[in-house]
């Protein structure tokens, strides 16, 4: 079955612009949840929506904010663009909410800010 | 605040060699898995351990759960240049029902032929 569908794979983005990312989750999957990756601080958890409800909310500012559709795809936004926010941005997705799930990570989006 | 700490952070050894990669917190997990991730890409699941003490065997790969689960390891043996990756583990479930996970600062390893 198709993996994890993360839109668009590159972007480049101009400092205070923002930027949608998009997340289709594996068929079935109602869990999403959204990681920032960036060399120097690793992969960094950032919400986790489940039936159109955040669940979970990493330590980042207001300006990261994301939602979940009753089809459970995601979107993540940003606004007001920092340099600090280039990173690859994954999305994962999983059958349930609960611990020990299976989660599967798609091929994340690449987000450069200039 | 949660942590895990991987260890070595690097590695680079001949193919056919065996390797160990720790991963350990202070903290108890109810899962921990281990991804592989390459360059450009998503990373990868390997495994998920949920019981203390259990051990995985996948081909050359033997992964380990703590007895407390607060600590795991990836076993590689006959390393070969397509295991060339970053490897993280990822702890999981703390907190009740959750896909939450805390990565763990990775292991970049380079499989030299």
């Amino acid at each position: 079955k198709a993996g994890v569908t993360q839109t668009p794979r590159y972007l480049i983005k101009t400092r205070g612009q923002q930027v949608t990312l998009s997340c289709s989750p594996i068929s079935g999957h109602r869990s999403v949840s959204w990681y920032q990756q960036t060399p120097g601080q690793g992969l960094q958890f950032l919400f986790e929506y489940f039936s159109e409800t955040q669940r979970n909310k990493g330590n980042f500012p207001g300006r990261f904010s994301g939602r979940q559709f009753s089809n459970s795809r995601s979107e993540m936004n940003v606004s007001t663009l920092e340099l600090g926010d280039s990173a690859l941005y994954l999305c994962a997705s999983a059958l349930r909410s609960a611990a020990g799930n299976t989660i599967y990570f798609g091929e994340g989006s690449w987000l450069t800010v200039v | 605040t949660q942590l895990l700490e991987q260890s070595p952070q690097f590695l680079s050894i001949q193919e056919g060699e065996n390797l160990t990669v720790y991963c350990n917190s202070s903290s108890v997990f109810s899962s921990l898995q281990w991804y592989r991730q390459e360059p450009g890409e998503g990373p990868v699941l390997l495994v998920t351990v949920v019981t203390g003490g259990e051990v995985k065997k996948l081909k050359r790969l033997t992964f380990q759960f703590g007895d407390a689960r607060k600590d795991s390891s990836l076993h590689i043996t006959a390393a070969q240049t397509g295991d060339t990756g970053l490897y993280l583990c990822a702890g999981g479930g703390y907190g009740g029902a959750t896909n939450k996970l805390i990565f763990g600062t990775g292991t970049l390893l380079a499989v030299q032929p």
